[in-house]
């Protein structure tokens, strides 16, 4: 059984083009996060969301919009798809607000822009 | 602003080989601190984490890390590695009273490659 689980694992698309990202978690979290790790494996967060509240919202372009149906869920929509979006995003998910939650990760979502 | 440091891009080492990976942070407040591994191919999974108390800490798989505060410094240690240990190792903080703000910092991450 997937704790978290994103699809599609890999997406290979052309510039400009509209795709989106679905993220589901089953462990009864309030709590996801949408991270992106670049070509030199460095982590950053974009987004959080607790109980379908966006509560992070780190400097991304607007193109990448989150949405969060229900709180098992976090899917990422991004429009206009642009070179520099080619990266992995990782989904994850932790169990309350408190810092000390550790945070669990699914396996990823290779995005390759042509 | 906040950020977390890993001395070691590049780590090598032959199986039973001793590992210390270095991870320093920069923030004046209490935090909580991670070490994340990375398969190849895989997603990150949580090694250990330190929130309060002793200092030494145990994770999974053998591995340990100690908190100094003083240093700001939270290294991983594992007495004697094994091929399976090949991944990236990412150090990763929470400010502790981050009003649920719990973003992750990560540290660009460590590359351990185990040869037998």
């Amino acid at each position: 059984d997937t704790a978290v689980s994103q699809t599609p694992k890999y997406l290979v698309t052309q510039m400009g083009n509209d795709k989106s990202i679905k993220c589901e978690q089953n462990l009864g979290h309030d709590t996801m996060y949408w991270y992106k790790q670049d070509s030199k494996k460095f982590l950053k967060i974009m987004f959080s969301y607790n109980n379908k509240e966006l509560i992070i919202n780190e400097t991304v372009p607007n193109r990448f919009s989150p949405k969060s149906p229900d709180k098992a869920h976090l899917n990422l929509h991004i429009n206009s798809l642009e070179l520099g979006d080619s990266a992995v995003y990782f989904c994850a998910s932790s169990g309350g607000q408190g810092s000390n939650q550790p945070q669990h990760f699914g396996d990823g979502t290779r995005l390759s822009i042509l | 602003a906040q950020s977390v440091s890993q001395h070691n891009h590049h780590v090598i080492l032959s199986e039973a080989a001793s590992l210390e990976l270095g991870c320093n942070y920069s923030y004046g407040g209490t935090v909580n601190l991670f070490w994340y591994v990375q398969y190849p191919g895989q997603h990150l999974q949580l090694l250990l984490k330190y929130f309060s108390g002793d200092p030494l800490v145990k994770g999974i798989k053998g591995f340990e890390a100690e908190f100094i505060k003083s240093k700001f410094s939270f290294n991983l240690r594992k007495p004697s590695v094994q091929w399976s240990d090949t991944a990236e190792y990412f150090c990763a903080v929470i400010p502790a009273f981050s009003g649920g703000y719990n973003k992750l910092i990560f540290g660009a991450g460590t590359r351990l490659a185990v040869h037998p």
